[in-house]
């Protein structure tokens, strides 16, 4: 079985200062990782995704993840943050055991943006 | 290129009734899977339709089914309401193959009374 977990609830940066949301995953076969990102009142937006090929992943807003085996991680930073940022993002793995289309999310992270 | 689009995008419903929700997929995706968002358990993973058959199920009670018709749109149905019920549900697309990316469509807002 695969899960995530994302810690802290909540994480308040201030405009342009360093975002960090933090995710850590157990999965018992090679996992595929994701970052998603949902506003208010909409669905959920690919931010980016792990599937085994460069660790350092690039996403989209100026996003990026690092794939760390041996600490079972994959941290979401941007190194500025902009008041746009402000939603909720969600990390989530799926893996050959359970169905590539079966997303196991987290529960979550909001972030706040402060002027 | 279209993203997924569901409908509606709001229900009420009241506790007894039945509902189905709507989920086109965007063009040239063949699979669907539903999800069900709610504060308390988070994002769920209902099932995943790929060329019209079940593919991966959750574990949600049999209240909850869905089908996939052969232009790849699919449909959830959810009988006999409960409260707990209520939730966004989103509906997710991909191309072809067990390891594409999903994407999601703006979920349907259901509220049961």
């Amino acid at each position: 079985a695969q899960s995530v977990t994302q810690l802290g609830s909540h994480v308040s940066v201030s405009e342009g200062a360093l975002v960090l949301l933090r995710c850590n995953y157990s999965s018992s076969v090679p996992p595929y990782l994701f970052w998603y990102v949902q506003y208010p009142n909409q669905g959920l937006q690919l931010l980016l995704k792990y599937t085994s090929a460069a660790t350092l992943v690039k996403g989209i807003n100026g996003f990026e993840a690092e794939f760390k085996k041996s600490e079972t991680s994959f941290h979401l930073t941007k190194p500025s943050a902009h008041m746009s940022d402000a939603a909720e993002y969600f990390c989530a793995v799926s893996g050959s055991n359970t169905g590539f289309q079966k997303l196991v999310f987290g529960t979550g992270t909001r972030l706040l943006v402060s002027p | 290129k279209a993203g997924v689009t569901q409908t509606p995008r709001y229900l009420i419903k009241t506790r007894g009734q039945q509902v189905t929700l709507s989920c086109s997929p965007i063009s040239g995706h063949r699979s669907v899977s539903w999800y069900q968002q709610t504060p308390g358990q988070g994002l769920q993973f209902l099932f995943e339709y790929f060329s019209e058959t079940q593919r991966n199920k959750g574990n949600f009670p049999g209240r909850f089914s869905g089908r996939q018709f052969s232009n790849s749109r699919s449909e959830m149905n959810v009988s006999t309401l409960e409260l707990g019920d209520s939730a966004l549900y989103l509906c997710a697309s991909s191309f072809d193959g067990e390891r594409n990316t999903q994407y999601f469509g703006p979920g349907t807002r259901l509220t049961v009374l």
